[in-house]
């Protein structure tokens, strides 16, 4: 089967670093991409990794090693707007659409 | 990136009825996806609608139930047929400008079935 393991929820206080793992099992892999969520709100597309390294966009961050099939998202300096549900997707197939999604991480930023 | 607009945002429908979702891309796009997200859940590929063509299914969901049109490169309906309480759920359209490019979603609908 198909599947993407990451934890289910995470807290944290303002001005930390936090890390979201994923490790990924699928039939094919283009690339691991994540997704902040906010409640009552849609996905909003944070990074993608198409290959092994991090890349970095401000205070988040995103390393994959396709090897080990297992990514992390960093969040650095965390703000309290950052409290949200953060989700990695692996594009299986060809096309960005066709990603399967993790479960989810919640996270809870404190002051 | 791309502006989607999804509609309606919400609604309560009583079971055994049907409800279109819209959406509408602010420029030309080959491929639109339906997402599924359950209540606390992640987001499930319904179907992937291309312009031209019929819509390519995942396991799981048929075209009987979840009908697809996709008339042009900038619209796209998702139908719900014959409603039941675990439809409820947000139904989610998403675009990527390309291949390459990022899968960005719209609003959503939230949906409950009663």
């Amino acid at each position: 089967g198909q599947s993407l393991e990451q934890p289910s929820e995470v807290t944290a206080v303002e001005g930390a670093i936090v890390q979201i793992n994923c490790t990924y099992q699928t039939s094919g892999f283009y690339g691991l991409s994540w997704y902040q969520q906010h409640d009552g709100g849609a996905p909003t597309f944070l990074s993608y990794n198409g290959l092994d390294g991090l890349e970095e966009t401000g205070r988040f961050s995103s390393f994959l090693s396709r090897s080990d099939s297992y990514g992390y998202l960093l969040l650095q300096e965390l703000q309290m707007k950052d409290s949200a549900s953060y989700f990695c997707a692996v594009n299986s197939g060809w096309g960005q659409g066709n990603l399967i999604f993790g479960k989810g991480t919640k996270l809870s930023v404190k002051p | 990136s791309a502006v989607i607009s999804q509609k309606p945002s919400r609604d309560i429908c009583q079971r055994g009825t049907s409800l279109t979702i819209q959406c509408q891309v602010d420029s030309q796009v080959t491929m639109m996806f339906w997402y599924r997200q359950q209540p606390g859940q992640s987001l499930t590929l319904i179907a992937t609608a291309n312009q031209g063509s019929e819509a390519t299914y995942e396991s799981g969901f048929v075209i009987d139930k979840f009908p697809i049109s996709r008339p042009n490169l900038t619209f796209s309906t998702l139908t719900v047929s014959n409603m039941s309480p675990e439809d409820s759920s947000i139904y989610l359209c998403s675009v990527a400008g390309s291949d390459n490019s990022p899968l960005h979603f719209g609003n959503g609908t939230r949906l409950t079935v009663t």
